[in-house]
């Protein structure tokens, strides 16, 4: 069965740093997001993307993140320059529709 | 953020009773929900929808209930099975477009006992 994919599953990185969190949504599918669950949170919607552009973003996701799909396969988030507050879970998620599948998240440590 | 809301943190239930998961919503314009099974260290998978002009969806074990003038929506599982033993978490979107976000819930721990 087709399973979004997101690497690497653990990032540890020091404050200021710039990461990149990878996501390879399932092929056959239009819509593609990010959400993020802090520790001992609710998942949070950051932002969907469709068409090569943006369609909907949170209050959450300021000018230091950003979204790319550098080719047919590939999503990423980029953080710029990561603040403590930014450690927490990020999963990605796609959907042809409405049902989003999503994938085994990235543990983003920010030291 | 309470716009979608679980009350119950846990829930133990007996192997092959039925779990009832209960989730509330306060935003007039979702009009679909899903249900969302998690496992440590995994993501959420996709369960069960339902759109907000049916009252019952049903997928074997699984069946999602919608009150929509109670704002209201439940999950049964029946019979439980240790298998099930899971966070579950409630979402909802206003489907203005596809594409649209989903607003969680905090999440309900069930736990099955054999």
């Amino acid at each position: 069965e087709p399973e979004v994919t997101q690497t690497p599953s653990h990032q540890v990185t020091q404050m200021g740093q710039e990461v990149i969190l990878r996501c390879v949504p399932i092929s056959n599918h239009l819509y593609f997001y990010w959400y993020r669950q802090i520790l001992g949170q609710k998942v949070e919607f950051l932002v969907s993307f469709y068409n090569n552009e943006i369609s909907e973003k949170s209050e959450i996701f300021d000018d230091q993140f950003s979204v790319e799909r550098p080719d047919g396969s590939n999503f990423t988030l980029k953080i710029r320059s990561t603040k403590l507050e930014d450690s927490a879970m990020y999963f990605c998620a796609s959907s042809v529709f409405y049902e989003q599948y999503f994938g085994p998240g990235t543990r983003l440590t920010v030291t | 953020d309470q716009q979608v809301k679980q009350n119950s943190p846990s829930l133990s239930v007996q192997e092959g009773r039925i779990s009832i998961l209960n989730c509330d919503y306060t935003n007039s314009m979702f009009d679909y929900f899903l249900w969302y099974k998690k496992y440590p260290a995994e993501g959420p998978t996709f369960l069960i929808s339902i759109s907000s002009i049916k009252d019952k969806n049903e997928d074997g074990r699984f069946t999602v209930f919608l009150n929509k003038s109670a704002k209201h929506l439940s999950l049964h599982i029946v019979p439980s099975q240790p298998g099930d033993s899971a966070v579950y978490f409630c979402a909802a979107s206003a489907r203005e477009t596809s594409g649209s976000r989903l607003t969680f819930g905090e999440g309900t721990q069930l736990t099955v006992n054999p």
